[in-house]
């Protein structure tokens, strides 16, 4: 079944700094990748998504790049605000069901 | 829309009790999915149902836990003679299912079941 990982655990960065998540899968057949954000004590909302016949997606201060060859995906977010500070999962998903990544812990300090 | 709704927010159970978490998915969604989040960990995987059907069950444990979508009403997950390790917060999403699982899934507010 499909497999992935994700890193770092945690990340912390400054007001105004890049982020970037990294991901990693291993099923070849998994074709839809999306990124979801999870504030304390709520649900996972979905924030960007892409799909195996596209290489980057960007959405204002967001972006996910694929590379389908290596099988990793990567979330990027720019110009961070301390409201972006949450914890991120990456997910892959074939035909049947959503596979996650352990999160990432991204706090952003004023 | 209203969303995936989830009820009851909060559950507590004694040990040995039994749970009943129910999802109603978001309107024309028939793919419904659990998810288990213990604290300060990612979500693990449980079940995939469509309707009156159980696609995949690969992450539900053999024994006291079980899940159905009927026909009619929510998606129901059982979990009977709850142990203090069940307690967690158990997620659905639900999506429109299409080409497999490839459309967005949403999630909703989750219930948090304590066991005591």
């Amino acid at each position: 079944g499909e497999n992935v990982e994700q890193h770092p655990s945690t990340l912390s960065v400054q007001e105004g700094d890049s982020a970037v998540i990294k991901c990693t899968y291993s099923d070849s057949a998994s074709n839809y990748f999306p990124w979801y954000k999870q504030e304390l004590g709520k649900r996972p909302q979905l924030i960007i998504d892409i799909r195996s016949n596209v290489g980057e997606k960007k959405d204002q201060r967001i972006a996910v790049t694929l590379n389908k060859t290596a099988k990793h995906f990567s979330l990027h977010i720019t110009e961070t605000q301390p409201e972006d500070s949450a914890v991120y999962f990456c997910a892959a998903s074939g035909f049947q069901k959503l596979v996650f990544g352990t999160g990432t812990r991204l706090l952003v300090s004023p | 829309n209203a969303g995936v709704m989830q009820n009851p927010r909060h559950l507590v159970r004694r040990r040995g009790q039994e749970a009943r978490l129910r999802c109603s998915p978001m309107k024309g969604h028939s793919h419904v999915y659990w998810y288990r989040q213990l604290p300060e960990e990612g979500l693990k995987f449980m079940v995939y149902l469509q309707k009156e059907n159980i696609i995949d069950e690969s992450g539900m444990p053999k024994e006291r836990f079980s899940a159905e979508f009927p026909k009619e009403g929510p998606s129901i997950l059982r979990i009977q003679q709850v142990v203090r390790g069940d307690s967690a917060a158990y997620f659905c999403a639900s999506s429109s299912g299409g080409n497999g699982a490839n459309t967005e899934a949403f999630f909703g507010q989750g219930t948090r079941l304590t066991v005591v």
